[in-house]
C-alpha cells in the first residue's frame, strides 16, 4: 500500500520559516492536499492541488510538489500556526494521509 | 452556511455493528464527493472511505467488506455502516465534504469537517 512519510516534529521561531516535507514514491505525479489540526479541533485544509490556498487561509502558507517530495512552507510563522499538519494524496483508488508533523513555535 | 453534524458513536463490543450518520446542510451530499476519516486516540488521521457524486465507493483495505458508505438524498445525510467491529476501529470518526482527490482540471479537498463522533470498541 502507498505510504506518505513526514518528519514527526518541526520547531521554528516566531517570524521564521517552517518547512514540512511529505515523501512518497513518485509523489510529484500526484496532487497533494495539506491539513492543519489544532488540539481538540477538526482538521482544516490549508493547501490543495499542491499549491492552491482556500479562501481565508493566510498567504504565509504555500505548497510545492516535485519528484518524491511535497513541501508545505509557512513563512513568517506565527504562534497560532502551532498545530499538527498532515499531507494527503490518492493512489490506486485509495486516499492516504501522511504520518503527521507537529509544528512547535518557540 | 455549510455544516456537518455526525451522530451515532458509542460503545460497542467486538464483533458488533453500528451506523454513523452525518447530516449535512448548506449543500447536497449527492452533488460532491463525501468522506469518512478517523483518528485513533493520540494518533494521526486515517482515511476510511469516500463516495463520489456518481455513487462510486472507495475504502481503505482494513475496512473493506466490513464497512459500507452510503447517502440519503432525501435526508441529505451520509452514513457509515460498520459491521464486525474490532478493537482497533476505536477512534473519533469525522465526516468531511470532498475527498482530497484532484486531477488537473478539478480538485475536491476535504474542505468542511464535522466535529467528530467517538466510537469505542471494547468488551
Amino acid at each position: 500500500s502507498y505510504e506518505l512519510t513526514q518528519p514527526p516534529s518541526v520547531s521554528v521561531s516566531p517570524g521564521q520559516t517552517a518547512s514540512i516535507t511529505c515523501s512518497g514514491d513518485k509523489l510529484g505525479s500526484k496532487y497533494v492536499c495539506w491539513y492543519q489540526q489544532k488540539p481538540g479541533q477538526s482538521p482544516v485544509v490549508v493547501i490543495y492541488q499542491d499549491r492552491k490556498r482556500p479562501s481565508g487561509i493566510p498567504e504565509r502558507f504555500s505548497g510545492s510538489n516535485s519528484g518524491n517530495t511535497a513541501t508545505l512552507t509557512i513563512s513568517g510563522t506565527q504562534t497560532m500556526d502551532e498545530a499538527d499538519y498532515y499531507c494527503q494524496a490518492w493512489d490506486s483508488s485509495t486516499a492516504v494521509f501522511g504520518t503527521g508533523t507537529k509544528v512547535t513555535v518557540l | 452556511e455549510v455544516q456537518l453534524v455526525e451522530s451515532g458513536g458509542g460503545l460497542v463490543q467486538p464483533g458488533g455493528s453500528l451506523r454513523l450518520s452525518c447530516e449535512a446542510s448548506g449543500f447536497t451530499v449527492t452533488s460532491i464527493y463525501m468522506s469518512w476519516v478517523r483518528q485513533a486516540p493520540g494518533k494521526g488521521l486515517e482515511w476510511v472511505s469516500s463516495i463520489s457524486n456518481g455513487g462510486n465507493t472507495y475504502y481503505t483495505d482494513s475496512v473493506k467488506g466490513r464497512f459500507t458508505i452510503s447517502r440519503d438524498n432525501s435526508k441529505n445525510t451520509l452514513y457509515l455502516q460498520m459491521n464486525s467491529l474490532r478493537v482497533d476501529d476505536t477512534a473519533v470518526y469525522y465526516c468531511a465534504r470532498g475527498s482530497g482527490y484532484c486531477v488537473s482540471t478539478s480538485c475536491y479537498p476535504l474542505d468542511y469537517w464535522g466535529q467528530g463522533t467517538l466510537l469505542t470498541v471494547s468488551s
